[in-house]
């Protein structure tokens, strides 16, 4: 099956300081990713779809500068928490859609972002 | 998409046991997916049942839909510790809204 590979799986940061968290399509293109986040036992919110070679489209309420987003290839989508604060403090989860026009979607293994 | 709601909110089993877990949806839909969440993990998708299919088998997991009720079930059966997980209902196409979520405990 396809794999996406997200990294890091957890990182530390200062307040102020940007974080970038990439996500991989392995074995596929994938054309659209989607970034998520997700709160401790509540599901997750979808972020923004990251389309290859175009701009993000954000999801009301998500503030694009805030959180930064380049799908510079059709392998890479990058999410850039840019001057985090403790309350951005969360589980971020991509996924890219499907080769073949399929209807599911492969998942990252999530990261796991603390800001201190 | 669509997003489905899950119920129970949380089932706490033992091991051999089956687990139900039922999904409602407000709209018409092609296709609707069971993902599974492991805790601190990403999903993996389950199962896909078309809109014109009423049940679905992979392994110990049976799924059906009933589209006059906008409702699926998913079934798991002779549970194991390692079912443990939040299981996800959804309707749609790649660009996936997610509900609360079924967080299963299955119990040695």
């Amino acid at each position: 099956g396809a794999v996406v590979s997200q990294h890091p799986s957890w990182v530390i940061c200062k307040s102020g300081t940007s974080v970038k968290i990439e996500c991989r399509s392995l074995d596929f293109q994938a054309t659209t990713m989607f970034w998520y986040r997700q709160f401790p036992k509540q599901s997750l919110m979808l972020m923004a779809t990251s389309n290859e070679g175009s701009k993000a489209t954000y999801e009301q309420g998500v503030e694009k500068d805030k959180f930064l987003i380049n799908h510079a290839s059709l392998t890479l989508s990058t999410l850039t928490v840019t001057s985090a604060h403790p309350e951005d403090s969360s589980f971020y989860i991509c996924s890219a859609s499907s080769p073949q026009g399929r209807a599911e979607a492969f998942f990252g293994q999530g990261t796991r972002l603390t800001v201190v | 998409s669509q997003q489905g709601e899950e119920d129970p909110q949380a089932l706490s089993i033992q091991e051999g046991e089956n687990a139900t877990m039922n999904c409602s949806y407000k709209t018409s839909i092609n296709n609707l997916q069971w993902y599974r969440q492991n805790s601190g993990r990403g999903l993996v998708h389950l199962i896909l049942i078309r809109s014109n299919e009423r049940e679905k088998h992979s392994g110990r997991l049976r799924v059906t839909l009933d589209t006059s009720k906008k409702s699926s079930s998913l079934l798991i059966t002779a549970s194991r510790a390692a079912d443990t997980a939040s299981y996800f209902c959804v309707g749609g196409f790649q660009k996936l809204v997610f509900g609360t979520g079924t967080r299963l405990l299955v119990s040695p």
